[in-house]
């Protein structure tokens, strides 16, 4: 069964840092695109960054480049995003996702963001 | 960008009735390699979103048949059967590879 498990969310202040981690299982990690999606309190859904199989290539929304890096760890089967200079519009629900054939198949729970001073 | 945007954003619907939402593109789905990536989402309350549909009309495992995906180009269609208690939720679709989602449609029961 494929699992997804992020964590790492909290309360963080504006122009702080963070780290969100994904933990995967029930499926080859290694040879999988990857992605982070969130989600605004009470709003929809927005793609947030993307890499491939071996992190080589990255691929962020507009809003989230320079300050966001997505990358991941084959050997322990994980997903990360660390996110630096954060503002209130970052506040979000942070979905990992596998993506799969320019979709994506699998979402885990969620870890919630929430940037305030 | 290609942006997504759907109709109604509100849809109340009576249980065992058809549902119908529509999703449409700023411009053509069809990818270089010929496939149309458009997926369907289900977001239930409080819940993860959960994949229906992806290229138009391939519904994933588990998902029950009165759910079905239709169009091409830039017009694309869900379709639900007969609705049933468990399908109240935010509806999204989502177009591949540039991951854009329409802005939801929010699905509750008369």
């Amino acid at each position: 069964e494929v699992q997804l498990v992020e964590s790492g969310g909290g309360l963080v202040q504006p122009g702080g840092s963070l780290r969100l981690s994904c933990a995967a299982s029930g499926f080859t990690f290694s040879s999988n695109w990857m992605a982070w999606v969130r989600q605004a309190p009470g709003k929809g859904l927005e793609w947030v960054a993307k890499l491939n199989e071996d992190g080589s290539e990255k691929y962020y929304v507009d809003s989230v480049k320079g300050r966001f890096t997505i990358s991941r760890d084959n050997a322990k089967n994980s997903l990360y995003l660390q996110m630096n200079s954060l503002r209130a519009e970052d506040t979000a629900v942070y979905y990992c996702a596998r993506d799969v054939d320019r979709s994506f198949d699998y979402w885990g729970q969620g870890t919630l963001v929430t940037v305030s001073s | 960008d290609v942006v997504m945007t759907q109709s109604p954003l509100s849809l109340p619907v009576t249980l065992g009735q058809p549902a119908s939402i529509s999703c449409r593109s700023s411009q053509s789905l069809v990818y270089s390699d010929g496939n149309t990536y458009l997926s369907w989402f289900q977001q239930r309350p409080g819940q993860s979103p959960r994949r229906l549909i992806y290229k138009v009309s391939n519904r994933d495992s588990g998902v029950p048949d009165r759910f079905s995906g239709s169009g091409s180009g830039t017009d694309f269609t869900l379709k639900i059967s007969r609705v049933e208690a468990e399908d109240v939720g935010v509806y999204y679709c989502m177009q591949g590879p540039g991951f854009t989602f329409g802005p939801g449609t929010k699905v509750d029961i008369k």
